[in-house]
Parts: structure tokens; C-alpha cells; sequence
């Protein structure tokens, strides 16, 4: 059975700090990997993704995460933080074409003026 | 282009009673999914359909739940009789990517408060 781990469920920053959002993962075959990010009343959207094509992803808004095998992790991360990435952050999994996604409990980073 | 729509975005009922969710996807998308989020954990399946087939309803948690995507548009959630742990928050959403590396894109969610 596969499941993901997002260690954390709030992180703080202050604005322009770097922002690390971590996610480890359990899967017995290679998996697909996901981060989605959910502002507030709004519904979840892709930030980026692993499809084996690279380890390090470059996803939107600055954001970008580094697939890790051997440690099992799809960390999320950005260089310099800015008040709109405040929101609720989701590292998903997935298997099979189209089948199911297996998400996180999600992460809520607050960035502090 | 419309995205993925719910309703309602809020629903309060009491326990016992019928509630029916509604998802409209993205035009043209063949996959629709409903997860639920209960009390801020993780976003957990609920079910998948390819057009009106459904494909993996291994998430549904009892047979108080019914699901049903008549056409292959949009499609409803029901839950009868409610209880109190299925409060919570219904998020559906829609792809037309086949492939494991499809993006998902979701609903706002619908949330539901049974009393």
C-alpha cells in the first residue's frame, strides 16, 4: 500500500526566507509525485510534479521540488518566500494511468510580514 | 474555459436526513473523481468514473454513499442517512489525461456539516 507524509502540517516564514515543505513518501512500485497548493476558497491546483523525466522539478510561482529516492522524498521548496504562497500545500502519489491519488494531510505556511 | 463547479459550497442537515452533492467537471473530461477531507486530515478517495462507468469505487465508505454519472457529464454525490462523521469537506475533480501524470483539477469543495 502506498502512502505520503508530509512532516509539519504549518510551517512559518518570515517574507523572504527560504520555504521547505517536506513530503516522504511509501510506494512498493516508482511512483508519480504531485504537489498541489490550495489558496483560501479556492479549490486545489497543480504546483508541480515528478514523472521520472528529472529529479529536480521546477513548478510554478518559484516553487520547485527534488525527487530523492533513497531517502524516499519529494521535498518542497522555494528561495525566497512572498505573503501570496501563504496557503495549504498537498504532496499526492499516484500509480496507475488515471487510477486514484494518495494525498498527505497537507502543510499551511504562514509567511510573516 | 469553465473550471470544475460544486454544489453547494456549504450544506448544513441534520443526522438522518438526505443530502446530494453535485459536480459539474471540466467539458470533455472523461475521468471525474469525488475525495472527501474530514476534519482538516488528508484528502482521501472516494471514487473514479470514465464517463458514466465506474471505474474504482474502492473509496466509498458504506452504502450510505451513492454516486452516479448519468451521460457521462456531470455527476451527484448522495449521502442517505446522513451521519456525523461524514461531515466534512467533498472535493471532485476532472481529467482528461489518462496517463498516472495527468494533472487533476479540482472543485472548491463542497463542505458538509451534519448535526
Amino acid at each position: 500500500a502506498q502512502s505520503v507524509t508530509q512532516l509539519g502540517s504549518h510551517v512559518s516564514v518570515s517574507e523572504g526566507a527560504l520555504v521547505l515543505l517536506r513530503c516522504n513518501y511509501s510506494s512498493s512500485v516508482p511512483p508519480y509525485l504531485f504537489w498541489y497548493v490550495q489558496y483560501p476558497n479556492q479549490g486545489l491546483q497543480l504546483l508541480l510534479k515528478y514523472t521520472s523525466a528529472a529529479t529536480l522539478v521546477k513548478g510554478i510561482n518559484g516553487f520547485e521540488a527534488e525527487f530523492k529516492k533513497s531517502e524516499t522524498s519529494f521535498h518542497l521548496t522555494k528561495p525566497s518566500a512572498h505573503m501570496s504562497d501563504a496557503a495549504e500545500y498537498f504532496c499526492a502519489l499516484r500509480h496507475t494511468n488515471a487510477g486514484k491519488s494518495t494525498f498527505g494531510d497537507g502543510t499551511t505556511l504562514t509567511v510573516k510580514p | 474555459e469553465a473550471g470544475v463547479t460544486q454544489f453547494p459550497s456549504h450544506s448544513v442537515i441534520e443526522k438522518g436526513q438526505t443530502v446530494t452533492l453535485r459536480c459539474d467537471p471540466i467539458s470533455g473530461h472523461d475521468n471525474l473523481y469525488w475525495y472527501r477531507r474530514v476534519m482538516g486530515k488528508e484528502i482521501k478517495f472516494l471514487l473514479h468514473f470514465v464517463k458514466e462507468s465506474k471505474q474504482d469505487e474502492s473509496g466509498m465508505p458504506n452504502n450510505r454513499f451513492l454516486a452516479e454519472r448519468t451521460g457521462g457529464t456531470y455527476s451527484t454525490l448522495k449521502v442517505q442517512p446522513a451521519e456525523l462523521e461524514d461531515s466534512g469537506v467533498y472535493f471532485c475533480a476532472s481529467s482528461q489525461d489518462m496517463r498516472a501524470t495527468g494533472e487533476l483539477f479540482f472543485g472548491e469543495g463542497s463542505r458538509l456539516t451534519v448535526l
